[in-house]
């Protein structure tokens, strides 16, 4: 049973095109988060969802649309890509409030390379 | 702002030595501080995590103690394993941040026999 899940795994397109990733969990979570890993491994957050509604919004271009349709789902929309958008792009879930663990939890990562 | 420095990587061990990888933080209120293990081709998972001062989180060997003096938060292990080969993340959160994670830039381990 995967807790996380992400499609696609991997992603190669043509710059100017548009894409999308989606992202489920199974655990019940109220919160959700995109993260993007560069090629150097650094981590960071792009935006988290807290029962739909957008919490966290970094400063990532507003070619990058999330949408969660409801708790368990969080979508990633990419459009006009680049050659910068190459790297992989985590989907992760937690609960907050008072059933909190701390704990996020990752899904396996969708490599998107952009040529 | 917040902010993790990590020691740089790669790290590369024999076998049953002693590991340690250094963290320290920067922080505008008191986090919390967590290590996430990154294996070769996987998503994160949570390896340990500490909420106060004085807190030593620990699990499959792994420690961390959570010392607001030196506002650091070393990961060790007494005797790695082959196995434990992945990148390790030091992280934090801090309240009210919307449960943001600001992580640091990672440490690659590699265990050779």
């Amino acid at each position: 049973d995967t807790a996380v899940s992400q499609t696609p795994k991997y992603l190669v397109t043509q710059m100017g095109n548009d894409k999308s990733i989606k992202c489920e969990q199974n655990l019940g979570h109220d919160t959700m988060y995109w993260y993007k890993q560069d090629s150097k491994k650094f981590l960071k957050i792009m935006f988290s969802y807290n029962n739909k509604e957008l919490i966290i919004n970094e400063t990532v271009p507003n070619r990058f649309s999330p949408k969660s349709p409801d708790k368990a789902h969080l979508n990633l929309h990419i459009n006009s890509l680049e050659l910068g958008d190459s790297a992989v792009y985590f989907c992760a879930s937690s609960s907050t409030g008072a059933t909190s663990t701390d704990t996020q939890y990752f899904g396996p990562g969708t490599r998107l390379t952009v040529l | 702002g917040d902010s993790v420095t990590q020691m740089e990587g790669p790290v590369t061990l024999s076998e049953e030595a002693f590991l340690t990888i250094n963290c320290t933080y920067t922080a505008t209120g008191y986090p919390s501080l967590f290590w996430y293990v990154q294996y070769p081709g996987e998503g994160l998972q949570l390896l340990l995590k500490a909420t106060k001062a004085d807190d030593k989180g620990s699990n499959k060997g792994f420690e961390a103690t959570y010392r607001k003096e030196t506002t650091s938060f070393h990961l060790e292990k007494g005797s790695v394993q082959v196995s434990d080969s992945a990148v390790y993340f030091c992280a934090l959160k801090v309240a009210g941040g919307g449960n943001k994670l600001t992580f640091g830039t990672g440490t690659q381990l590699k265990v050779e026999l």
